[in-house]
């Protein structure tokens, strides 16, 4: 049973760097499978990250690119997330989730259970 | 940007079909995927590809995707679907909609 977890720091403080960690169990992160980020502020809806393959090839949405690095530690089966940076505006309920693939036609099969990161 | 818009809410009463629509531009030239997403719980994918519903997920969910809309319906709609759902596509990058809460009456 795949299973995703999210560590990290649930409190930042303004212009710092927001740094999170997805352990994945039950699945071999060297897999042929993406492994992304997805955020929800609070009351609001979802917005991708970036996403990541084992082979190091990332991906990260263009207006957060200047700001995200995704990062992957296969002998721990991890995956990391840094934002630099983080404002208020970056407050919200970080999610890491697997994909079976990137691009037109995937989709968030597996997710993590989330962690609140407040920026303040 | 690419945009995925949603109606806020839906109402829909106890085993009847609701219907939650997703407008963009060109949407049907895209795959749309859904997700269903509890209070306090991670979002859960319901359908893929437009169509394709996971393992596990109940045969009552059911997509479609024409034209300007796609359109996720719940049919004989119970009480644990009671949710926000979100469609999700893909231009250059994953873009999700705005959201619907349904609520069952």
């Amino acid at each position: 049973q795949v299973q995703l977890q999210e560590s990290g720091p649930g409190l930042v403080k303004p212009s710092e760097t927001l740094s999170l960690t997805c352990t994945v169990s039950g699945y071999s992160i060297s897999g042929d499978d993406y492994w992304g980020w997805i955020r929800q502020p609070p009351g609001k809806g979802l917005e991708w990250i970036g996403s990541l393959y084992h082979s190091g090839s990332t991906y990260y949405k263009p207006s957060l690119k200047s700001r995200v690095s995704i990062s992957v530690d296969i002998p721990k089966n991890q995956f990391s997330l840094r934002l630099t940076s983080v404002t208020a505006a970056d407050t919200a309920v970080y999610y890491c989730a697997r994909s079976g693939d990137y691009g037109e036609g995937s989709a968030f099969d597996i997710w993590g259970q989330g962690t609140m990161v407040t920026v303040s | 940007s690419y945009e995925l818009t949603q109606p806020p809410s839906v109402s829909v009463s106890s085993g009847q079909t609701a219907s939650i629509t997703c407008s963009g531009d060109k949407l049907g030239n895209k795959y749309a995927s859904w997700y269903q997403q509890k209070p306090g719980q991670s979002p859960v994918l319901v359908i893929h590809q437009d169509r394709k519903r996971p393992s596990g997920i109940p045969e009552r969910f059911s997509g479609s995707n024409s034209g300007n809309t796609a359109t996720l319906t719940i049919s004989g709609t119970q009480t644990m679907d009671e949710a926000d759902y979100y469609c999700q596509a893909w231009d250059s990058s994953y873009v999700f909609g705005t959201g619907t809460k349904v609520t069952v009456l």
